[in-house]
């Protein structure tokens, strides 16, 4: 069973720009959910993918967005990158949406917004 | 407004000491509540998953309790070890959406 993974690791982007994060989920899962991580504090929901559809939103703006692809990967695109992007994105994935299912936690990506 | 408390911020004890780590949360009608382990810099590993009809989850040396009623949940840690130290989440799903909602976690280091 392969885990969740992420892409890429660490990225240094400059204010203003675009940037996309990948993430593959477990095998098997269909639903995605994306976090921020700022520095000291805990995961914040931005939002959630279930069978390519967006399914909730955390208090993030417009210029957050994302896609879910047919095999449930996923990526976060961001526009128009502000100083306090700087975070660790976290994707999880689970078996499904309409429950409380476990979620599973990607390794992250180190987003540093100059 | 949904929210989940950790306390303490941080703590420090000795290797061998038994130690409890406390979240609290502010709507009782939750569907599940989730410990996580982060290590600097790393991504969250689940320790222990309790669903709602739950009263207690044990792994090892790990021992998680629920108390809706009372909004608290606790993570008791037996004999702990100096590669216990790690930031320790709490996070609950109050939506059964599958979606998080985390504290800030307790700083936890085991000195040698």
């Amino acid at each position: 069973e392969t885990g969740v993974t992420q892409s890429p690791t660490h990225l240094i982007k400059t204010r203003g720009q675009q940037v996309t994060l990948r993430c593959s989920s477990q095998s098997g899962h269909n639903t995605v959910s994306w976090y921020q991580q700022a520095l000291g504090q805990g995961p914040q929901f931005i939002f959630q993918y279930y069978r390519e559809e967006e399914n909730g939103r955390g208090n993030f703006p417009p210029r957050f967005s994302g896609l879910q692809f047919p095999n449930y990967s996923s990526e976060l695109n961001v526009n128009a990158l502000e100083l306090d992007d700087s975070a660790l994105y976290l994707c999880a994935s689970s078996w499904g949406a309409a429950g409380p299912y476990e979620q599973y936690f990607g390794p992250g990506t180190r987003l540093t917004v100059t | 407004k949904q929210e989940v408390t950790q306390i303490p911020a941080a703590l420090s004890v000795p290797e061998g000491e038994n130690l409890v780590l406390n979240c609290s949360f502010t709507d009782s009608a939750i569907y599940n509540l989730q410990w996580f382990r982060q290590d600097p810099g790393k991504g969250l590993t689940s320790l222990l998953l309790i669903q709602s009809s739950q009263r207690e989850q044990t792994s090892g040396r790990l021992n998680a309790s629920l108390d809706k009623s009372s909004g608290r949940s606790t993570l008791y840690i037996a004999a702990s070890q100096p590669g216990d130290s790690a930031t320790y989440l709490c996070a609950v799903d109050f939506t059964s959406g599958s979606r998080l909602t985390f504290g800030e976690g307790t700083q936890l280091t085991v000195n040698p």
